[in-house]
């Protein structure tokens, strides 16, 4: 699987969005980008994914540029409940058995009231 | 729906001393099941998958075995822990088969101290 660059921590104002981006430089062809983010103490929770399209769902939205060699995450309206370390993962979606994915140490988004 | 559970919540082993933690799922079958370790201020590691009964795989070599006694149970064991054990662990699972969707849902951890 790819390799994926993200800053260490990044702040943001309640209310506001948050764009959390991700570098996979080296990504393929049938190689799926994944986020999920971790809240303290808690097991990773998964948010959004995608292939070429941008993407949306009720928690984000995913922003793949052209060349697929870099994403953003957009939380729209950021409350103190989404400070958490995000996580972003390039993966082949195998299917079936080999259905590993592979963390980084992720982004620690911290929500400012 | 689907549920995970994971227990105990918190453990304090001495060195030396064995591990049990346990997992199961409910309203699912034949799931694709996780073993991940997160040490203090780490990423997330894969320690161990398994596609079904008795089919286990390790992702890195270490002290620690997995077992599936059953579809929906997987044990993460230790017969001597070390110092080095210690950390936050999470059972995991995934629709088994799916070609397009292979979201991976986590149990709620255990964290284990190893003193």
């Amino acid at each position: 699987d790819a390799k994926t660059t993200q800053p260490p921590s990044m702040d943001c104002a309640e209310g506001r969005a948050a764009n959390l981006p991700c570098n996979h430089s080296t990504i393929s062809g049938n190689e799926y980008v994944y986020w999920y983010r971790q809240i303290h103490s808690q097991g990773p929770q998964y948010i959004i994914h995608g292939l070429k399209n941008n993407e949306t769902n009720e928690m984000a939205s995913l922003i793949i540029t052209e060349d697929r060699k870099s994403s953003t995450l957009i939380l729209p309206h950021a409350t103190l409940r989404d400070t958490a370390v995000y996580y972003c993962i390039v993966r082949v979606n195998y299917g079936g058995a080999t259905n590993k994915l592979i963390f980084g140490t992720g982004t620690l988004l911290a929500v400012q009231p | 729906s689907q549920t995970i559970h994971q227990w105990p919540a918190t453990l304090v082993q001495p060195v030396g001393s064995p591990l049990s933690l346990e997992c199961t799922v409910e309203g699912t079958s034949n799931p694709n099941l996780y073993w991940y370790r997160q040490a203090a201020g780490r990423g997330l590691q894969l320690l161990f998958y398994s596609v079904g009964i008795g089919q286990i795989s390790s992702e890195v070599p270490q002290n620690l075995s997995a077992s599936r006694p059953q579809d929906r149970q997987f044990i993460l064991s230790s017969k001597k822990l070390l110092l080095s054990d210690s950390g936050f662990y999470l059972c995991a699972w995934s629709v088994r088969g799916s070609l397009t969707y292979n979201e991976q849902f986590f149990g709620p951890g255990t964290r284990l101290t190893v003193l």
